[in-house]
């Protein structure tokens, strides 16, 4: 079964880092470009950043660029989110999907709450 | 950034009619890189629409995509109660951009 499970998201402090993941089984993980969305408690979807194949090639929303870094491992069928310097307007479920026919697959998010 | 701008916010319409929800671009999608993807609550989005007209697997003939450069359309032929959701564009020809969702509820 192809399929995306993300971990990592919790509670966190402005300011604060987390790192996410996202693994990846029932396919050829390094056939495939990957991104991170996100999506705010009662709002809608919002690209955050993508990966190309091999690692080779990175793209960012503004929103969040210069804070967080993603990043991939073929061998261990994995993708990351680092996310530093987070701000309350972070706080979202954050979602890995496959960019295969425009976003193909789906993980069920891993929720990230940014609060004093 | 391309912006996409989806109409209306809500739909309200009830099972067996014809639904048609559009999306609008702030500029040309390159090579019609428009997707529709249907959400539930609690649940993921769902692929249902690539390249502005193709079905992604396992997606009913009762969903169809059209359009092409700025102007695109879902077009859902018979509304079943399964169909009663958000639905969402993306452009993914210049990194990727999503609409604000449209919320197709029951009348």
């Amino acid at each position: 079964e192809v399929q995306l499970v993300e971990s990592g998201g919790g509670v966190v402090r402005p300011g604060g880092s987390l790192r996410l993941s996202c693994a990846a089984s029932g396919f050829t993980f390094d056939d495939y470009g990957m991104s991170w969305v996100r999506q705010a408690p009662g709002k809608g979807l919002e690209w955050v950043s993508g990966i190309n194949w091999n690692g080779g090639s990175t793209g960012y929303a503004d929103s969040v660029k210069g804070r967080f870094t993603i990043s991939r491992d073929n061998a261990k069928n994995s993708l990351y989110l680092q996310m530093n310097s987070l701000r309350a307007e972070d706080t979202a479920l954050y979602h890995c999907a496959r960019a295969g026919h425009a976003f193909d697959i789906w993980g069920q998010g891993t929720m990230v709450t940014v609060s004093s | 950034e391309i912006v996409l701008t989806q109409s209306p916010g809500t739909l309200s319409l009830s099972p067996g009619e014809r639904a048609t929800l559009s999306c609008r671009a702030s500029q040309s999608v390159s090579s019609s890189y428009l997707a529709w993807y249907q959400q539930k609550p609690g649940q993921a989005p769902r692929l249902l629409i690539y390249g502005a007209s193709s079905r992604a697997t396992g997606i009913p003939d009762r969903f169809s995509g059209s359009g092409s450069g700025t102007d695109f359309t879902l077009t859902i032929s018979r509304l079943e109660p399964e169909d009663f959701a958000v639905y969402y564009c993306q452009q993914y020809g210049s990194q990727y951009t999503f609409g604000q969702g449209t919320k197709l509820e029951i009348k």
